[in-house]
């Protein structure tokens, strides 16, 4: 089984800010790779698919990058709304994997 | 508009069966893979099976392989979890979700979930 390990687990930031996550496969997975955003009592939304493809609809503030192992999901001009926690996801093979999520706070 | 809506969940005692449904509407349902992924209350997101568009093939997590069948009805737009010998672990929101297109392992749009308590 492919282990995805985000980092970190908790990131406090503030409204403005930059923030960056990180995610790691424990296999290459090329591009293989989501992410996800989740609120307090909500299902997640898909932000990111291929890695570093914006889902339609969603703000050009968030991005992503990587290949191979190493992935990072960035939110840039932190606003009230961004406080979630994100969630990345293998999608090179069953059984799919999400890593541990990342807390967001303000 | 794509819509989800869950069903079936419920309090249950260990050992014991429930069968959860998800109802989809505003798209081609038998074009698409379709999910169960779960969250424990306070944990992460858990996929917990997987379905092709014609039911010909299915993919399961280990914890519930022998235990938990995903099924699906294309006439009906609906997809099902038929969940046994339940366990306190398999307690969380279950979440069915629908994959983008031409993709097996990534969902663009999830239901609101149905919570499961496995508990005596």
């Amino acid at each position: 089984d492919i282990q995805m390990t985000q980092s970190p687990s908790f990131v406090s930031a503030s409204v403005g800010d930059t923030v960056t996550i990180t995610c790691r496969a424990s296999q290459h997975i090329g591009h293989l790779l989501a992410w996800y955003q989740q609120k307090p009592g909500k299902a997640p939304d898909l932000l990111i698919h291929g890695a570093s493809t914006l889902q339609s609809g969603v703000p050009s503030k968030f991005s992503g990058s990587g290949s191979g192992t190493d992935f990072s999901l960035t939110i840039s001009s932190l606003q009230p709304e961004d406080f979630a926690t994100y969630y990345c996801q293998q999608v090179d093979s069953f059984p799919i994997t999400f890593g541990q999520g990342t807390r967001l706070e303000i | 508009e794509v819509q989800l809506v869950e069903s079936g969940g419920g309090l249950v005692q260990p050992g014991g069966s429930l069968r959860l449904s998800c109802a989809a509407s505003g798209f081609t349902f038998g074009s698409y893979w379709m999910t169960w992924v779960r969250q424990a209350p306070g944990k992460g997101l858990e996929w917990v099976a997987t379905i092709k568009q014609d039911g010909a093939e299915e993919y399961y997590v280990d914890s519930v392989k022998g235990r938990f069948t995903i099924s699906r009805d294309n006439a009906r737009d609906s997809l099902s979890l038929q969940m046994s010998r339940l366990r306190g672990e398999d307690t969380a929101v279950y979440y069915c979700a629908k994959t983008v297109v031409g993709t097996t392992r990534t969902f663009d749009f999830w239901g609101q979930g149905t919570t499961v308590t496995v508990s005596s």
